[in-house]
Order: C-alpha cells, then sequence, then structure tokens
C-alpha cells in the first residue's frame, strides 16, 4: 500500500490562480516526518519544507502554504497567485520515526503543476 | 559547497554492458542513498548507506550493487545493464538517519537502456 498518495496527477492553472497540491499520507507511528519537494524542468530535487508530526501549525513563506491535519492525515500544498516559474512536478514524502524505516523516505508519485502565463 | 554531484548526466548503455554511477557530496554526511525516478512512480530507494564501508538494499535493490569506500562517494553499479534499468537516478545524503533529517538531492543521471 502507498504510504504517500498524491491523487492529482496533474494541474494546470492559469498564472496568478491559487493552487492545492494534496498529499495524503498513512502511518501507524506517533513520531514522522512529512516533505515536499519541488522538481522543475530541469529535474533537479529541491528540498521545499519539513514537518513534525507534533506540530499542526500551518506554516507560510512567501506564496506558499502548507496546511497539516493529522486528523485528516494530509499535508497539502498552497500556491498562491501562481507563477510560471512554479510549473514543476512537486513531490510529498513521510519519513517515520522508528523502527527499521527510521530516517527512510517515503515519496508520493508526484503532481505535474503547469501554470500559463 | 558543492552539495550533492552526481556523474555522469547522461548515460546511454547497450543491454548486457556494465556502469558505475559516481556521487559524491562534500557535506560530511553519513548517509547517502541511490533513488531510481520512473515515469509515474516517484522515487523509489534502491540502496543505502549508513557509513564508510556499510551498505543495505532499499526497496528495488535487483541488478544493482554499490560500495562506500570512503564517505563523501557512493557508487552504484549495473553489472548487466537491462531495459528495465532505463530511468534517472538520483543520490541523496543526510547528516543522520534520524526521520527528521533533511535529504539533499543530487542533479540526477539520466541512464537510457537499449
Amino acid at each position: 500500500a502507498q504510504k504517500v498518495t498524491q491523487a492529482q496527477t496533474e494541474i494546470s492553472v492559469v498564472e496568478k490562480e491559487d493552487v492545492t497540491l494534496d498529499c495524503v499520507y498513512e502511518t501507524r507511528d506517533t513520531t514522522y516526518y512529512l516533505f515536499w519537494y519541488k522538481q522543475p524542468p530541469s529535474g533537479e530535487l529541491v528540498f521545499l519544507i519539513r514537518r513534525n508530526s507534533f506540530d499542526e501549525q500551518n506554516e507560510i513563506s512567501g506564496r506558499y502554504s502548507w496546511n497539516f491535519q493529522k486528523s485528516t492525515s494530509s499535508f497539502n500544498f498552497t500556491i498562491t497567485a501562481s507563477q510560471v516559474v512554479d510549473s514543476a512536478v512537486y513531490f510529498c514524502a513521510l519519513s517515520e520515526g522508528r523502527g527499521s524505516t527510521l530516517g527512510r523516505l517515503y515519496f508520493g508519485r508526484g503532481t505535474q503543476l503547469t501554470v500559463w502565463p | 559547497n558543492a552539495g550533492v554531484t552526481q556523474t555522469p548526466k547522461f548515460r546511454v548503455l547497450k543491454t548486457g554492458q556494465s556502469m558505475t554511477l559516481l556521487c559524491a557530496q562534500d557535506m560530511n554526511h553519513e548517509y547517502m542513498y541511490w533513488y531510481r525516478q520512473d515515469p509515474g512512480m516517484g522515487l523509489r530507494l534502491i540502496h543505502y548507506s549508513v557509513g564508510e564501508g556499510t551498505t543495505a538494499k532499499g526497496e528495488v535493490p535487483d541488478g544493482y550493487n554499490v560500495s562506500r569506500l570512503k564517505k563523501q562517494n557512493f557508487l552504484l553499479g549495473l553489472e548487466s545493464a537491462a531495459p528495465s534499468q532505463t530511468s534517472v537516478y538520483f543520490c541523496a545524503s543526510s547528516y543522520s538517519s534520524l526521520a527528521q533529517e533533511t535529504q539533499y538531492f543530487g542533479p540526477g543521471t539520466r541512464l537510457l537502456v537499449l
């Protein structure tokens, strides 16, 4: 079973629209960490944010914001006033806090975001 | 700091050929990882290393071998390449194995096996 599900395979928006990328995770651990990475067309993976399971405060960084809800096992990512440069594949990932899976990252399949001018 | 670097950037192999992908990091990280990325599959862990001289299998280790002779380098070998190994390979490193440690990725190596 997928530990991280990104149900949206592709999203297209027009510049300046807001867009939310969904991420649903599955874990039995009480301690875990969630990550978002961005993969622009150039191909590299860029770290965006890390969140631990004990901190449910929303995070805002410029036009980016993240909504972490343990009740629904979701860690959604919103881009406000999207720009063409936001076009990329975005990956959500989970790291569990104990046992043999310590430190191992489980990735979702990614969401391809295309922002049209 | 260069961070994590990978060589080569792109390679074409014929079925049955062998090759080695090199990953280097200058962040003094203990942990290093090799992933493969296939369309619609996200990234899957091939092998990882918890320190110099030690390696372990990940999710999809078959057909690959690895070595970590120096702390800063992590090599991924394909002994007899198969078309199913056509993929983009990413190396990553982290300071420790703790779940909260961020993994930093290299730029990737595109491999095409004909």
